[in-house]
């Protein structure tokens, strides 16, 4: 049974560095092709792709973020980790992880957590 | 960068078929995704690569996509069925490179 379950602040100031960690079960992201991303939706919004890395800790990154996250995975922990600097309230969003089970990059994302609010509010 | 674009609202009477498009360039060229998503809760992904559908989700849900639109059809429409749907490609030339469309939300009536 796949889950995964993602964990951080609710509540951070302007300025400050956000993170967030995305525990997951049921797969490991040693298994060739497996991916996870991470991926936000601002209140009453579309959903807006962030990060992703893969089994072989390759990382990509939405361009105009890119400057201010950081992925990164602890394989032995079923953890990764979004770091992202410099919150600004437009940032206030519930932030998901999810996963892209195969090698490809056209897979969809098939499985995600429940999503954690975060606000950036002083 | 690619851009994604949906209606945003359907309505539908109960048992009857809710069309949701995306539209994008050349759209046809690429696979298509679509996500349920029901308030409060995480996406669900409900057909992947144009019109394949992940297990469990119920037939009434395909999809098809040429030219430059994509569509997600929900046939026999239940009460059930009422939330956003999002539209998802993969665009090596975007900012984003996992492009989500703009939402569609699916209202029963």
């Amino acid at each position: 049974q796949v889950t995964l379950r993602e964990s951080g602040p609710a509540l951070v100031k302007p300025t400050q560095t956000l993170t967030l960690t995305c525990t997951f079960s049921g797969f490991s992201l040693s298994t060739s092709g497996m991916c996870v991303s991470w991926i936000r939706q601002p209140p009453g919004k579309a959903l807006e792709w962030l990060a992703l890395i893969d089994w072989d800790d390759d990382k990509y990154y939405s361009t105009s973020l890119k400057t201010r996250l950081t992925i990164s995975k602890d394989t032995s922990k079923n953890q990764v980790v979004l770091t992202m600097t410099n919150m600004d309230p437009v940032d206030t969003a519930t932030y998901y992880c999810a996963r892209r089970p195969k090698e490809g990059s056209s897979w969809p994302f098939d499985y995600w957590g429940q999503g954690t609010l975060v606000t950036v509010s002083s | 960068s690619y851009v994604l674009t949906q209606p945003p609202s359907v309505s539908v009477a109960p048992g009857q078929t809710a069309r949701i498009t995306c539209g994008g360039n050349n759209i046809g060229s690429k696979s298509v995704h679509w996500y349920q998503q029901k308030p409060g809760q995480a996406p669900v992904l409900v057909v992947y690569d144009d019109s394949d559908r992940p297990s469990g989700i119920p037939e009434r849900f395909s999809g098809s996509n040429s030219g430059n639109t994509a569509t997600l059809t929900i046939s026999r429409v239940e009460a059930g069925d009422e939330a956003d749907y999002y539209c998802q490609v993969w665009d090596s030339s975007s900012d984003h490179r996992y492009v989500f469309g703009t939402g569609t939300k699916v209202t029963v009536l």
